[in-house]
């Protein structure tokens, strides 16, 4: 059965840095490109990136300058950090598997990790 | 970057009754188009890709049509599982873009 579910801090300070971590079951990192996509009150559903079955990763340039997406396949984890946070990055933070490698549709997601920017 | 556009936000319709959510690419997208559900509590749900294409799983009451920069999904004979939100995703090309969702509530 296939299963992501994101861990994350819940409050971040502005100016710091957000981690997530998606764990994933019933499949294998290397075989599946992982997405990033999170939903903000203010943009709605934005795609922040994904990190390719090879192992190498793409950014929306939105992110790019502050994002970094990685993975440990020993622990099926994918991890996505991304610094200088700022109030309008609070929102919910997703991963996704893709359908296909490369395909960029989403068959499979996270419940999602709620995250707040705030003093 | 490709601008989804789904006109309607909410929609609201008796179980059994058929509807139709609309999306509107800012230029035309073939037929790179997913549509997703989104229920409260839950992962969001892939029902349909390539425009037309039924994901495993999606009941045969969805359909997909569209290609270019217009897409409708159909929904035959509402389920009560059928509400919820619903958003398209063009992967045309990236940055891969969705819509601001419909969401469609029992009348």
């Amino acid at each position: 059965q296939v299963q992501l579910k994101e861990t994350g801090p819940g409050l971040v300070q502005p100016t710091q840095t957000l981690s997530i971590t998606c764990t994933v079951s019933g499949f294998s990192l290397t075989s599946y490109y992982m997405q990033w996509v999170r939903q903000t009150p203010g943009k709605g559903l934005e795609w922040m990136g994904f990190i390719r079955s090879g192992g190498s990763t793409e950014y929306n340039s939105e992110f790019k300058s502050r994002l970094s997406i990685s993975r440990d396949t020993s622990k099926n984890q994918v991890f996505l950090k991304m610094n200088s946070l700022k109030t309008e990055d609070t929102g919910v933070y997703y991963c996704a598997r893709d359908l296909l490698r490369g395909y960029y549709v989403m068959d499979a997601w996270g419940q999602g990790a709620s995250v707040t920017v705030s003093s | 970057d490709v601008q989804m556009t789904q006109s309607l936000s909410y929609l609201a319709a008796s179980p059994g009754e058929s509807v139709s959510i609309s999306c509107k690419a800012s230029k035309s997208i073939s037929n790179y188009l997913a549509w997703y559900q989104q229920k409260p509590g839950e992962a969001y749900k892939l029902l349909i890709y390539s425009g037309s294409t039924l994901q495993s799983g999606t009941p045969s009451r969805f359909s997909g049509s569209g290609s270019g920069t217009d897409f409708t999904l159909t929904i035959r004979s509402l389920e009560p599982e059928d509400f919820g939100l619903y958003y398209c995703q063009q992967y045309y090309e990236k940055p891969l873009t969705f819509g601001s969702g419909t969401k469609l509530e029992i009348k």
